[in-house]
């Protein structure tokens, strides 16, 4: 069974560039999560879809950041436009409806010079 | 809101040697589940063990046990026999259910275990 794949691993960027990350869950998890991870810290929840719908966005910086799942199965998420600040991993997981247990990409390391 | 501290940012142990990583948490809510993920160096994050909060019974997964008081809010998490591929940064988290039965996770700071030869 495969993973959850999330692409591009590494982006090296110019603040106030746009950038998007793509992730592909488990087949049949309908809840996905975007997390961001700073070095040496806990994933901190950016948004989580259940489905195609967007139920918990509170911590999703809307003025710069955007997401969707279409078809409530692959998700992208897009910074326009980037900042110093937003140089983080971008992990991306999914999880079945029975167990709750995450299932997480490699992430997405992006580098904002 | 809910709070998870992990006090130990590094901790060591030796090969074949037992280590506890230590995990606190703070909820008003009565039901829940508590988790270890584990995060090996440059690979994805994976689930190590999960608690549920109404079972009394400590959980288990080979190597791998917790000590879960849920009257002290702590949730330690024991390796025994410590092998070279637990070196990793392991995250405490705790999780509730929400309304359309999903969970919603917060995670702690973290904390990096190396096991040495």
């Amino acid at each position: 069974e495969a993973g959850v794949v999330q692409s591009p691993r590494y982006k090296i960027i110019e603040k106030k560039q746009p950038v998007a990350f793509w992730c592909n869950p488990i087949s049949g998890h309908n809840t996905l999560y975007w997390y961001l991870q700073n070095l040496g810290q806990g994933p901190e929840l950016l948004i989580r879809y259940e489905n195609e719908e967007a139920v918990d966005d509170s911590q999703l910086p809307k003025d710069r950041f955007s997401a969707e799942r279409l078809k409530g199965v692959d998700s992208t998420l897009k910074i326009q436009p980037a900042e110093l600040g937003d140089s983080a991993v971008y992990l991306c997981a999914s999880s079945p409806a029975e167990t709750g247990e995450l299932f997480f990409g490699e992430g997405s390391r992006l580098t904002v010079l | 809101a809910q709070t998870v501290t992990q006090s130990q940012p590094e901790m060591s142990v030796q090969e074949a040697e037992t280590v506890t990583l230590s995990c606190t948490y703070d909820t008003s809510e009565n039901n829940y589940y508590l988790f270890w993920y584990k995060q090996p160096p440059s690979r994805q994050m994976i689930l190590v063990i999960r608690q549920e909060a109404y079972k009394q019974q400590n959980a288990t997964e080979n190597r791998f046990s917790v000590n879960f008081q849920k009257a002290a809010k702590s949730f330690s998490l024991k390796i025994s026999d410590s092998q070279l591929g637990d070196t990793a940064m392991y995250f405490c988290a705790f999780a509730r259910t929400t309304t359309s039965g999903t969970y919603k996770y917060i995670f702690g700071t973290g904390t990096r275990l190396k096991v040495l030869a």
